[in-house]
């Protein structure tokens, strides 16, 4: 079964400041990884996905995410953090049968400092 | 910019009653999905549909029901709300393999 692990349920940042949150996978193949972002009372609106051509993925709003198969990692990073960063992360994997459903990380909530 | 359309947006009802939430999405994507997702916490999947007459029950396990006779279309009911019932619930979409979902803005309910 594939999972994912979102290391640290709340990550705080200064405004400016590196964003890094953490993603680790489970699967017995290599899958297809996503992150999404969740603004309040809203749905999840899709920032990137890896889907096995480079590595280094970027994404909307200037976040990237880097595939790391010996880490078994998909970190979401970006390099400097804007106040309106601040939402709900979501780290999410699929098999690449596209027979499962995706399943989801538990979700890190970025908030960011002025 | 959604092309996935859930109603209600909010909806409060008493215990008992019989809802349907809506999911409505103009894409043509054969995938939809029902997640359920308590304010701040993870998203559980209750149910999904590959295509029209085909449903599966998700991971958590729901008394919620879901039909799919048209390929837009993939509402949820639930017979008689409780007030366990109360969360948000999440309707995505999705196109081929690899594709992403596509969520609608979701329905709060709360079940007094």
């Amino acid at each position: 079964a594939q999972s994912v692990t979102q290391l640290g349920s709340h990550v705080s940042v200064s405004e400016g400041a590196l964003v890094l949150l953490r993603c680790n996978y489970s699967s017995s193949v290599p899958p297809y990884l996503f992150w999404y972002v969740q603004y309040p009372n809203q749905g999840l609106q899709l920032l990137l996905k890896y889907t096995s051509a480079a590595t280094l993925v970027k994404g909307i709003n200037g976040f990237e995410a880097e595939f790391k198969k010996s880490e078994t990692s998909f970190h979401l990073t970006k390099p400097s953090a804007h106040m309106s960063d601040a939402a709900e992360y979501f780290c999410a994997v699929t098999s690449r049968s596209g027979n499962t459903p995706l399943v989801f990380g538990k979700g890190t909530r970025l908030s960011v400092i002025a | 910019e959604a092309d996935i359309y859930q109603t209600p947006r909010y909806l409060v009802i008493g215990t008992g009653k019989k809802i349907t939430l809506e999911c409505s999405q103009t894409m043509g994507h054969d995938k939809m999905y029902w997640y359920q997702q308590d304010p701040g916490m993870e998203l559980h999947l209750i149910h999904y549909s590959y295509g029209v007459n085909s449903t599966e029950k998700g991971d958590l396990s729901s008394e919620s029901t879901v039909s799919r006779i048209r390929t837009e279309h993939f509402p949820l009911t639930l017979e008689s709300a409780r007030p366990s019932h109360t969360s948000q619930y999440l309707c995505a979409s999705s196109g081929g393999t690899n594709s992403p979902l596509h969520f609608g803005n979701g329905t709060r309910l709360t079940v007094t």
